[in-house]
């Protein structure tokens, strides 16, 4: 069962627009969320996280939303850039309850192209 | 650089041979974590070390064992290969077993044939 969705395999964006990618999840346990970018041949790496108490959380052109209710969470990207064109994986993490461990669990990606 | 290694970049390699692939970091990260990544599947992970000398299974550990002698090195062992476990193999550490970021090597492209 994929506890983290995101259902768009990819997503077709011009420069200066706005990108939007999305990820469900389906485990109230989880308590924080991340994004990953991931350029072809090599190993994602960290963009941005949101802890569960908070709703929103902006770093330079990019921003997560958190809706908790929907269990949605949301990256947005203003203005997309060429060099944004990368497979964005959502991820979704919850401690343990006995020895605090981190879960992580990663969605099945988008694969984000933006237009010159 | 710091970060991870990951040997080697690719391998085709015959069905029942036996792999092992190399992971090795030197940030002194306590967590080491095995993922494969499979189309239409994201990153699933398949062995995890919360610290050295310790591990654990992930979501998909069946025909893969790992070790954890030193807090650098993380092989992946496929004891005897499969066509389905062609992939791409990511190693990754994480500070502690508590931090939420990790860090990914570069990946394996591994063909079984």
């Amino acid at each position: 069962d994929q506890q983290v969705k995101q259902n768009s395999p990819s997503l077709s964006v011009q420069e200066g627009r706005i990108s939007i990618l999305n990820c469900d999840y389906t485990n109230s346990m989880f308590d924080y969320f991340l994004w990953y970018k991931k350029y072809p041949a090599e190993g994602p790496t960290f963009l941005i996280s949101i802890s569960s108490i908070k709703d929103k959380n902006e770093d330079g052109r990019f921003t997560v939303f958190l809706n908790k209710s929907a269990k949605h969470l949301s990256l947005h990207i203003v203005p997309s850039q060429p060099g944004d064109s990368a497979v964005y994986f959502c991820a979704a993490s919850y401690t343990f309850p006995s020895g605090g461990y981190q879960k992580v669990t990663f969605g099945t990606g988008t694969k984000l192209q933006v237009i010159p | 650089i710091a970060g991870i290694t990951q040997a080697p970049t690719s391998q085709i390699l015959a069905a029942g041979r036996r792999m092992t692939l190399r992971c090795t970091q030197d940030m002194r990260h306590n967590a080491m974590y095995w993922y494969r990544q499979d189309l239409g599947l994201g990153l699933r992970l398949i062995h995890y070390s919360n610290t050295a000398g310790t591990t654990g299974k992930g979501e998909v550990p069946d025909g893969y064992s790992v070790s954890r002698a030193n807090t650098d090195d993380f092989p992946l062992t496929l004891a005897s290969a499969v066509p389905s476990q062609t992939s791409v193999y990511f190693c990754a550490s994480s500070r502690t077993p508590y931090s939420y970021e990790q860090y990914f090597g570069p990946g394996t492209r591994l063909t079984v044939t």
